[in-house]
Formats: structure tokens, C-alpha cells, sequence
């Protein structure tokens, strides 16, 4: 059973354009929203997060918007970079917990000039 | 500073050979934790510890096993090698629980042929 299912799986965009990824979570425990950010050969590295006490986190061109009641959260990169070129995680975990991150299946983002 | 550490950066064995992935952290993080990366599965968790003598199964832990001796390190031992253990390995750490930040390393491709 898939606890973060994350679309598209791969997203072309191009370059000055926004880049959208969505992901969808069951467990209503789930108190921390992060994304990681992958580059080929590299591993994972945190790029923004959220806790569900707000809607929307911005940091530079990133942007988490978050839906409480559609258990629902999405990944905006505005005006798309090649640099931003990386698979695209999202995640959630129970702040409190013992278990660790839950991640999504991941989005490859290629953005083209 | 290194961060997290880990070797060797590729392998190649053949079915039935056993290894161990090494893995080491030197920011004093209680909690450690071992994914696998195929194409199209995202990051599965294979086993955690929350701290030194305390290690726990994640969602694909057959085949692998899994000691905690000390805060700095987290071997992760392929019993018996078969080609579906073909993968990318990531180890990560946090300060507490897994449920902040996560720090990877930069992984291990192994094959198994």
C-alpha cells in the first residue's frame, strides 16, 4: 500500500516556464511535508518542507501549497531553470514517530531551453 | 564535516556472495536508516535504527540484515546476493526520529549477476 503517491512521473518543461508536481497522501497522521531534490549520481538532499499549520511555504522559486482537507500537496518551481533538472521527491512523516520519511515514487524533471 | 559516508561506491557480486555496505555519519544523529532506489519504485525503506542496539524492519527488509554497535555507524549485510538486490543503496541520517531532516550519502550501485 503506496502511503505518498506522487504524478506525474516524468514532467518536460520549458525553461522560464512552471514546473508542477502533486502528491496525495491516506495516513491523516502525517504532520511533516518535505521534498527532496535528486541530481543523477548524487543522493537525495532536502529542498523545502511544510508542516500542515499553513497552506503554502515559499523559498526562492520554490513553492509547497498544501491542502488539509484533499490530503493533498504539490511542488511549484517557477520560472524553470536546466539547473532544476533532477528527480523530485515528496515525502511525509509523523514528527513524533519512530518511523521514518515515506517517499513518493518520484518525478524526473527535465527543463528544456 | 563530512556528513554521511558511504562504501564502496559501486559493486558488482555474484548470486549467492555476501557483503556489507558500510555506512558512517559523524554528526552525532540518533537515527540512521537504509533505502533502495530502482527505477520507477522511489526510495524503499529496508531497515532503521533510532540509536545505538535498536534496529527495526522497514518495507523491504527480506535479504538484509542490519546492526547498530555504535551512534557513528550502519553496516547494511546482503545475506546471500540474488539479482533482484540489483539497486541503488542510500543510508541516511537524522537527528531524532527521522522524522527532520534526512542527510544521504551518495550511494552504492550494486549489481548482482
Amino acid at each position: 500500500q503506496q502511503q505518498v503517491k506522487q504524478s506525474p512521473q516524468s514532467l518536460i518543461v520549458q525553461k522560464g516556464g512552471i514546473s508542477i508536481i502533486n502528491c496525495a497522501y491516506e495516513n491523516t497522521a502525517f504532520d511533516y511535508f518535505p521534498w527532496y531534490q535528486q541530481f543523477p549520481g548524487k543522493g537525495p538532499a532536502l529542498l523545502i518542507a511544510i508542516r500542515p499549520d499553513v497552506s503554502e511555504k515559499k523559498e526562492g522559486r520554490f513553492t509547497i501549497s498544501f491542502n488539509k482537507s484533499a490530503k493533498q500537496f504539490s511542488l511549484h518551481i517557477m520560472d524553470s531553470q536546466p539547473g532544476d533538472s533532477a528527480t523530485y521527491f515528496c515525502a511525509a512523516s509523523v514528527l513524533s514517530g519512530n518511523t521514518p520519511l515515506v517517499f513518493g515514487k518520484g518525478t524526473r524533471l527535465s527543463v528544456i531551453a | 564535516n563530512a556528513g554521511v559516508t558511504q562504501t564502496p561506491k559501486f559493486q558488482v557480486l555474484k548470486t549467492g556472495q555476501s557483503m556489507t555496505l558500510q555506512c558512517a555519519q559523524d554528526m552525532n544523529h540518533e537515527y540512521m536508516s537504509w533505502y533502495r532506489q530502482d527505477p520507477g519504485m522511489g526510495l524503499r525503506l529496508i531497515h532503521y535504527s533510532v540509536g545505538a542496539g535498536i534496529t527495526d524492519q522497514g518495507e523491504v527488509p527480506n535479504g538484509y540484515n542490519v546492526s547498530r554497535s555504535t551512534t557513528e555507524d550502519f553496516p547494511l549485510r546482503l545475506l546471500s546476493a540474488a539479482p533482484s538486490q540489483t539497486s541503488v543503496y542510500f543510508c541516511a541520517s537524522s537527528i531524532y526520529r527521522g522524522s527532520t531532516e534526512a542527510f544521504f550519502g551518495q550511494g552504492t550501485r550494486l549489481t548482482v549477476v
